[in-house]
């Protein structure tokens, strides 16, 4: 199985911040990697797929970087809309089974 | 607009077998750009791949529920099924369907519905 961390597990950050959450791979993923948006109650929300592709109506202050085993989320300027709690994918190998991190709480400072 | 949704008891006995479908409305599952996927959600905790299939019938599974999980599709009905066999407590969650294009993340959920294995 690849096995996915993410960190930091919770991040504290006020309106205007630059955020960083970091995933990493027990193993290379090349770049299959996504990352979501989930608020309590709801359906996660793609944000960005193929570690660095920005999904149709999501904010360009949210990027992604990375490949391999190392992958970044960013949130250039923090909105009060993007207090939640962040997820990475990896969907390298359906043999290996699709692996979620174990998220990100960004909550307010 | 595409829309998936999630139908079938809200409650399970323990051993018993938790069968769900998802709908699809707005676009059609049998698409060959796409695959439909489960995912899972215990109460309070992370996210967890079940499986996904191909409209074509091929099937996915998540090593660790592969002996339990099968995952089937009806395109007639645009639908696809889930059946997870020998339940126990672990298995209360919230489920997903979902669907993932080739290549990316998964892009359209279902809101999710609540299965609680209880006797």
């Amino acid at each position: 199985d690849i096995q996915m961390t993410q960190s930091p597990s919770t991040l504290s950050a006020s309106v205007g911040d630059r955020v960083t959450i970091t995933c990493r791979a027990s193993q290379s993923i090349s770049s299959w990697l996504a990352w979501y948006q989930q608020k309590p109650g709801k359906a996660p929300n793609l944000l960005i797929y193929k570690a660095s592709t920005l999904e149709s109506g999501v904010p360009s202050r949210f990027s992604g970087s990375g490949s391999g085993t190392e992958f970044t989320l960013t949130i250039s300027s923090l909105q009060p809309d993007d207090f939640a709690t962040y997820y990475c994918q990896q969907y390298n190998s359906y043999s290996e089974g699709f692996t979620f991190g174990p998220g990100t709480k960004v909550d307010i400072k | 607009q595409l829309q998936l949704r999630e139908s079938g008891p809200g409650l399970v006995k323990p051993s018993e077998t938790l069968s769900l479908t998802c709908t699809v409305s707005g676009g059609s599952i049998s698409s060959s750009s796409h695959f439909w996927g489960w995912i899972r959600q215990p109460p309070g905790k992370g996210l967890e791949w079940i499986g996904s299939i191909y409209y074509g019938g091929s099937t996915y599974y998540n090593p660790s529920l592969k002996s339990r999980v099968t995952i089937s599709v009806d395109t007639s009905k645009n639908q696809f099924s889930l059946d997870l066999s020998s339940v126990t407590a672990a298995d209360t969650a919230v489920y997903h369907c979902a669907r993932r294009p080739s290549g990316s993340g998964f892009d359209y959920w279902g809101q999710g519905t609540l299965v609680t294995v209880s006797s």
